[in-house]
Parts: structure tokens; sequence; C-alpha cells
């Protein structure tokens, strides 16, 4: 059973306008949210974080939101550019006094931006 | 620039053959993952471990996968047999601390192919 879900497994946009990529999540314990992004032939670097007692956390063109009452969290990529282009995962940590370093991802978003 | 180091990048096997993934975590790091994508799946953990002691080894197959490691430079993952049905790309990830405040750096992955 999913408990991190991207129920897109594409999105288009063109070079310049916003990227919207979505996420939402099952289990109430976790309480960090990672966002990572992977081209080809690598393996996944870290793109951005937040922790669930913030609702929003941005990091120059990437801003990620969470809506705990939703169990939902979005990144915001603005403006896109081509080399944005990748797979984005999700990931979601357990809580921190679980003690555990676990990360639970989702399947992934591809985005193509176009030039 | 440190970096998570894996070998092979690609292993093609026949059927019931052993196989031996090799990880290199980043030096300093004392927790290291190993993950497992397929298209069906997305990334799968498949165990870890905290300072070499093997944490959480759920996500394994147990009758034919095990991971070690033999000293703080070296993880190891083994099929033994091997089967069409594990054919994927293995990543192994490594960080300090917990997942929250500390990143995952992950390799660029193993290929395997089981025919």
């Amino acid at each position: 059973d999913q408990q991190v879900k991207q129920n897109s497994p594409s999105l288009s946009v063109q070079e310049g306008r916003i990227s919207i990529l979505n996420c939402d999540y099952t289990n109430s314990m976790f309480d960090y949210f990672l966002w990572y992004k992977k081209y080809p032939a690598e393996g996944p670097t870290f793109l951005i974080s937040i922790s669930s007692i913030k609702d929003k956390n941005e990091d120059g063109r990437f801003t990620v939101f969470l809506n705990k009452s939703a169990k939902h969290l979005s990144l915001h990529i603005v403006p896109s550019q081509p080399g944005d282009s990748a797979v984005y995962f999700c990931a979601a940590s357990w809580n921190r006094l679980s003690g555990s370093e676990k990360l639970v991802f989702g399947k992934g978003t591809k985005l193509t931006v176009n030039p | 620039d440190a970096r998570v180091t894996q070998t092979p990048r690609h292993k093609v096997t026949e059927m019931g053959q052993e196989v031996t993934m090799r990880c290199q975590p980043i030096l300093g790091h004392n927790t290291v993952f190993w993950y497992r994508q397929t298209m069906m799946q997305g990334l799968e953990l498949l165990a870890y471990f905290r300072n070499r002691a093997p944490l959480d080894d759920s996500g394994m197959p147990k009758d034919r996968f095990s991971a070690e490691m033999p000293d703080a430079t070296l993880a190891t993952l083994k099929i033994q047999p091997s089967e069409p049905r594990d054919s994927a790309v293995y990543f192994c990830a490594s960080g300090l601390g917990q997942s929250y405040n500390s990143p995952l750096h992950f390799g660029n992955g193993t290929r395997l192919t089981v025919t």
C-alpha cells in the first residue's frame, strides 16, 4: 500500500511558466517531507524539504507547500526551465522521535519543460 | 565533491546466478540505504544500516537477498539465486543522522537485468 502517492506520472509545461507537482500521503506520523530530482542514468538528488511544523519553504525558484489537514504537499517551480526536465520524487520521513531514518518515496512525476 | 560510488553500473546475468552489487558511501556518513527502483513500485527501501549495523531489512526477500557492511567504506547487496523479477535499478544512498536534517546522497545505481 503506497503511503506516499504521486498521482500524475507526467507533466508538461512551457518554459517560463509555473510547474506544480503534487504529492499525497496517508500516514499521519510522517513529519518531514522532501523532494528529490532525478535525471536519466543518475541517482536522485535532494532538492528541497519541509518540516510538518511549517506550511511553506522556499529556495530560489522552488517552493514546497504543505497542507497537513489534507495530507497534501506540492512543489512549485517558477519560472520553469528546460533544465528542470527530470523525474521528481516526493518522499516522507517518520516522526523524528521514532529514531528512524527511513524515507518513503512516491513513484515519481516526470516533468518536461518545453522551450 | 563527495559522492556515493556504486559498482557495477550495469549487470546482465542469467537466472540462477549470484549477483553482488557494491557501494562506497560518502566518508563520514553513518547511515547507508539500499533502494530498488522499478516501474511498478517506484523507489522501494530494501535495507538500511546505521554505523554498519543492520536496522531494517524488511523490504528484502530474505530467502535470496542479503545486505552487509564489511567495513565503513563498503556496503554490499547480494542476490542468490537471481530471478528475472529482480531486474531493476538498485540504488545505494548514504546520509549523516536523521533524514530530515541530512538529506540522503544517492549513487548512480546498478542496472540489473536477469534473463
